[in-house]
């Protein structure tokens, strides 16, 4: 069963675009939503969390949006470039555990 | 860099053998976590280390068992390998369990393949 659905699988933009990633969850015990980045051969890096109490969180050029009611949040890229392009993986914890349940990634393409 | 450190980066091995893959946490950080990489599974969760006990435990096979030592490395042994075991096996740690241990930093990751 996949508890953190994420979408799209993949994504193409041209530099400069914003390209948003969605992920949506049924388990009201989560309360911590982190979005990972990984290139190639390495491991995912962790780029921005938000926790349920807020609904948008901004790090640089990364944006996570929360929307509560809806279960669902997603990861905005602000004026994207190659060097963005790489697998990211939304994820998701209960209150009462760290262990990190993640969604299924989307390969993001920026091109030139 | 994350700071945290995994050996070997590859390793290579036969069906029916026994590996042990090394974790270094990052300085300062008690909590060890073990998660799985591969194709058809994506990442999962495999099980929890803080300071030396174990924490948590996800979809580990009963093949594979780990441990955290005094100076908080920690090893995940996988034995009786199978084909299907070829996967990357990544650490992550973070600063203590709990609320304030969300966030969690990975390593390079280990690359497994069994042939």
């Amino acid at each position: 069963q996949q508890q953190v659905k994420q979408s799209p699988q993949s994504l193409i933009v041209q530099k400069g675009g914003i390209p948003i990633i969605n992920c949506a969850y049924e388990n009201t015990a989560f309360d911590y939503f982190p979005w990972y980045q990984q290139f190639p051969g390495k491991g995912p890096a962790l780029l921005i969390a938000i926790r349920p109490d807020v609904s948008e969180k901004k790090e640089g050029r990364f944006t996570i949006s929360f929307n509560k009611s809806a279960k669902q949040f997603s990861l905005h890229i602000m004026d994207s470039q190659p060097g963005d392009s790489a697998t990211y993986f939304c994820a998701a914890s209960e209150y009462n555990t760290d262990k990190l349940i993640f969604g299924t990634g989307t390969r993001l393409q920026v091109f030139p | 860099d994350s700071g945290v450190t995994q050996t070997p980066k590859h390793l290579i091995t036969a069906t029916g053998q026994r590996v042990t893959l090394r974790c270094s946490p990052r300085s300062g950080d008690l909590s060890v976590y073990w998660y799985q990489q591969s194709l058809d599974q994506g990442l999962q969760f495999l099980i929890q280390y803080y300071n030396g006990e174990e924490r948590a435990k996800g979809n580990i096979l009963e093949r594979f068992s780990a441990q955290q030592f005094p100076d908080l490395h920690s090893e995940l042994n996988l034995s009786s390998l199978e084909l299907g075991d070829s996967a990357l096996y990544f650490c992550a740690s973070s600063v203590e369990s709990g609320t304030s241990g969300k966030e969690q930093y990975f390593g390079p990751g280990t690359r497994l393949t069994v042939t």
